[in-house]
């Protein structure tokens, strides 16, 4: 059971628009920034959003992370077939002494 | 350009002990804390343990705490994953991350996971 929630799989077609959603609580998403990170099949995780909403030089403006209170989300428009992949936000968490806590993550398919 | 090569995976008995490696290159080790974060075979990212760019701050997911020890020398550029008393639930790809950091407004820090390694793999099994 992870921390953050995420819901398990998401789809859509080319050319769609799709939201991936990330609930936490007070102590993690509730007072810190949320981060992103897509990870194509058999490689290592990528930074895709950092600080809620920002890009890294590389990432393409499709991508658009937001948070509200204590959950966030991240959209996807003009979706495109190299866009399937596992998607995880992930937060530091204040409580414990200080930890990271990661969501489940979402598998994204592109029909 | 900026690389993180993790060693030291391979195949370990319940109970037995690995020490694992990253090697970071083309940027000033010593001034980014650095982690560590596995995935279980067909299962999500979990993150394992963090320290400091000096050390003096550790901290540790409750799964491995008191059973792993993280550390670093800035010196060799390195940051290790010491596993000891290894269990079949360790079993995992064993990725090292730099986590650069932003003091923001408040006492709100700003971090992140960038960039991750290629992963090593550890499995324990009899």
């Amino acid at each position: 059971q992870s921390v953050l929630t995420q819901p398990p799989s998401a789809s859509g077609t080319p050319g769609q628009r799709v939201t991936i959603s990330c609930s936490g609580s007070s102590s993690n998403i509730g007072s810190n920034t949320v981060n992103w990170y897509q990870q194509l099949p058999g490689t290592a995780p990528k930074l895709l959003i950092y600080s809620n909403n920002q890009r890294p030089s590389g990432v393409p403006d499709r991508f658009s992370g937001s948070k509200s209170g204590t959950s966030a989300s991240l959209a996807i428009s003009g979706l495109q077939s190299e866009d399937e992949a596992d998607y995880y936000c992930a937060a530091w968490d204040d409580s414990l002494n200080g930890h990271w806590v990661f969501g489940g993550g979402t598998k994204l398919t592109v029909l | 350009e900026v690389q993180l090569v993790e060693s030291g995976g391979g195949l370990v008995k319940p109970g037995g002990s690995l020490r694992l490696s990253c090697a970071a290159s083309g940027f000033t080790f010593s001034s980014y804390s650095m982690n560590w974060v596995r995935q279980a075979p067909g299962k999500g990212l979990e993150w394992v343990s963090s320290i400091s760019s000096s050390s003096s701050y550790i901290y540790y997911a409750d799964s491995v705490k008191g059973r792993f020890t993280i550390s670093r020398d800035n010196a060799k550029n390195s940051l290790y994953l010491q596993m000891n008393s290894l269990r079949a639930e360790d079993t995992a790809v064993y990725y090292c991350a730099r986590e650069p950091t932003i003091a923001a407004a408040g006492k709100m820090v700003i971090r992140w996971f960038d960039p991750w390694g290629q992963g090593t793999l550890v499995t324990v099994s009899s």
